[in-house]
């Protein structure tokens, strides 16, 4: 079955502690992207990245690393020096840029206390 | 003014009945437009694409009009499985230029 994992579903931190989410795709798709959800509000871009060993910021990259070392993964690193993390964490792929639709994981739910 | 807006609702209608939504962007060069369906604490999941010349997907109806800047999703003989958060995405064909509204809240009432 072709799609897209994260793990873990929930994740637990001490404030100022580094965490890193995983996202794997098997779509072969080029394009990959990671998103936040806030209670109530919609999805906002933190990074994404359109082809291996190349990534661009999104909107609300302070705070967040990326790295695209293969075409099937894209891990994100929340560091201490984001303020907020609490979050619902997207990853998301499509088969390029954002003219075509995209494929979403089942999500992370971060809380950090 | 946000650059696609979309009414929060939530809508509360009964089982059968129709609704719509609409969605407004703002940027004239927007290129391509979808509805996502969101549950309760999961990922969003693709409805449809929305092409110029509208489509319609079983019960539902997808309209764009570029000339006043907005998508509608229609929704026909409305079932107890449609409850969900309805996403309004805009996309000006650059991965940095997704848009994603903050979704419409849709429960259909026995």
């Amino acid at each position: 079955d072709g799609g897209i994992t994260q793990s873990p579903k929930y994740l637990f931190r001490k404030e100022g502690q580094n965490v890193t989410l995983s996202c794997e795709q098997n779509l072969n798709h080029d394009a990959m992207y990671w998103y936040r959800q806030d209670p109530g509000q919609g999805l906002r871009l933190i990074y994404y990245s359109q082809i291996v060993n190349d990534f661009q910021k999104g909107d609300i990259a302070e705070g967040y690393s990326v790295s695209r070392e293969k075409k099937e993964s894209f891990p994100l690193t929340v560091t201490s020096a984001q303020k907020n993390p609490t979050a619902f964490y997207l990853c998301a792929s499509s088969i390029t840029d954002g003219a075509y639709e995209q494929y979403f994981g089942p999500g992370t739910r971060l809380t950090v206390t | 003014r946000k650059e696609v807006e979309q009414d929060p609702g939530p809508f509360n209608v009964p089982e059968g009945a129709t609704v719509a939504f609409n969605c407004t962007y703002s940027n004239s060069a927007s290129q391509s437009f979808f509805w996502y369906r969101q549950d309760c604490r999961k990922e969003p999941k693709l409805l449809m694409s929305v092409y110029s010349s509208g489509n319609e997907d079983g019960r539902f109806t997808a309209q764009l009009n570029r000339a006043s800047q907005y998508i509608s999703l229609l929704i026909r003989d409305s079932k107890l499985s449609d409850s969900a958060t309805y996403l309004c995405v805009v996309s000006r064909s650059s991965a940095s230029k997704i848009i994603f509204g903050s979704g419409t809240r849709l429960s259909i009432r026995p």
